[in-house]
């Protein structure tokens, strides 16, 4: 049971290149998330799926896509990277909505040059 | 706006204290109140969770308490440990939303 992870753990980008983060699950949650954390800022979230088939933007979804691909996997992409988006990237899983427990991946450090 | 706030300055106490960890908020109506533990280059770890009508929780050397006319949630560690420093996050979500906000969370360091 490995929980939730995430590939890459770490990724540099030039300004304008793209690239998918991918978040896999192993617990049968139905609901999966998507957030950016800052130095000073907390956790913000970027996009959430209550559950397999259908995503809703969080509070900073500008410049980001998702994709619910299975009850399993959730990815999230930048189309055309910039460095404000260089940050810490943490995909979390529950049942069955967020007012119960989030488990959270190890995170991606993505740099944006 | 909705704020919640954490102590951003490091909490530095001696081992064998206790720590309390302050989370307040504003023009915020929470239904639920998570604590989160996140050690460095690590993804947050759930701790407890409290309701709107419970006054405090807990957990072996872990205490909660939420006071919402104060709009605030107290988080106390007994008998603290080195092994307890850490970053500590509250999380806030209300009946109306469905989503998680967090605090920027304080950093605490319990000292042999």
């Amino acid at each position: 049971n490995a929980g939730v992870t995430q590939t890459p753990k770490f990724q540099v980008l030039k300004t304008g290149q793209s690239m998918t983060l991918q978040c896999a699950q192993d617990m049968n949650h139905n609901s999966m998330y998507w957030y950016r954390q800052d130095p000073g800022m907390g956790l913000r979230l970027i996009y959430y799926s209550a559950s397999e088939g259908t995503t809703d933007k969080g509070e900073v979804p500008n410049g980001y896509n998702v994709s619910r691909l299975n009850k399993r996997e959730f990815s999230l992409r930048l189309e055309s990277a910039a460095p404000s988006q260089t940050s810490v990237y943490f995909c979390a899983s529950s049942i069955p909505g967020p007012r119960e427990t989030q488990y959270f991946g190890p995170g991606t450090r993505l740099l944006v040059l | 706006s909705q704020k919640i706030e954490q102590n951003s300055e490091a909490l530095n106490i001696q081992e064998g204290k206790t720590a309390t960890l302050t989370c307040n908020y504003t023009n915020y109506s929470p239904a639920y109140l998570q604590w989160y533990r996140q050690d460095p280059g690590r993804g947050p770890v759930f701790l407890l969770l409290i309701r709107e009508n419970e006054k405090e929780k807990r957990k072996e050397r872990l205490k909660v308490t939420f006071d919402t006319t104060l709009k605030q949630s107290l988080f106390h560690i007994t008998a603290s440990q080195p092994a307890d420093s850490a970053t500590y996050l509250c999380a806030l979500v209300s009946n109306a939303g469905n989503m998680l906000t967090f605090g920027g969370g304080t950093r605490l360091m319990v000292k042999p």
